[in-house]
């Protein structure tokens, strides 16, 4: 199994600007799925990108993968109090279970 | 996706008690796995439940203090034996694995506290 490294560990942005989290690994993945959890919570399963797709969205979720640089970012828009969170990213290179790294922490300010 | 229940939400246990904790899932599913999150931390992999033998547990992590089992492909159980105020974590049941998704997904969690 392979750890990602989420950047940076915290944030704090004001309601309605975007926030970018960042993601580095270290060895060739199959896909590379980014969660949120909320303080106390389950991980709630965002979004996964495959290693042969670049960019993929969903609502106000845009993530990016550059398997020649191992990173990926999660972009979110026009940013509300409830995007409060951590969120992790888990790249997969094979039947492993996913490892998580310390993730970002991420303020939204109303 | 698959919906994921774990019983129970939250408990408070005295030290030196052991607790049981469930995960149902609505689907048949290929793995199953356990993780704890100590306050504060990051989820660390317990082991991998597997169906008809024992689960493969992570570096740190016995069986003699977190037995699991896995009748069947929807179903698991984590024991947490002997509790110590150390174990007090989140514990959450993952899935991965069907026909239809490849994406790996989170139970709400198991809050316990140990006296």
């Amino acid at each position: 199994s392979q750890q990602g490294e989420e950047d940076p560990q915290a944030l704090s942005i004001q309601e309605g600007e975007n926030a970018t989290m960042n993601c580095s690994y270290k060895t060739s993945i199959n896909n590379l799925q980014w969660y949120r959890q909320n303080s106390g919570r389950g991980l709630v399963h965002l979004i996964l990108i495959r290693s042969n797709e670049r960019e993929k969205h969903s609502g106000r979720l845009r993530v990016t993968l550059d398997t020649s640089k191992k990173s990926s970012s999660l972009l979110i828009t026009a940013s509300r109090a409830a995007d409060t969170a951590s969120y992790f990213c888990a790249p997969r290179g094979g039947n492993t279970p996913l490892v998580f790294g310390k993730g970002t922490r991420l303020s939204v300010i109303a | 996706s698959a919906v994921i229940s774990q019983k129970p939400s939250r408990d408070i246990c005295q030290r030196g008690t052991s607790l049981t904790i469930q995960c149902q899932v609505d689907s048949q599913v290929t793995m199953m796995f356990w993780y704890r999150q100590q306050p504060g931390q990051s989820l660390t992999l317990i082991a991998t439940a597997n169906q008809g033998s024992e689960a493969t547990y992570e570096s740190g992590f016995v069986i003699d203090k977190f037995p699991i089992s896995r009748p069947n492909l929807t179903f698991s159980t984590l024991t947490v034996s002997n509790m110590s105020p150390e174990d007090s974590s989140i514990y959450l049941c993952s899935v991965r694995g069907s026909l239809s998704y490849n994406e790996q997904f989170f139970g709400p969690g198991t809050r316990l506290t140990v006296l």
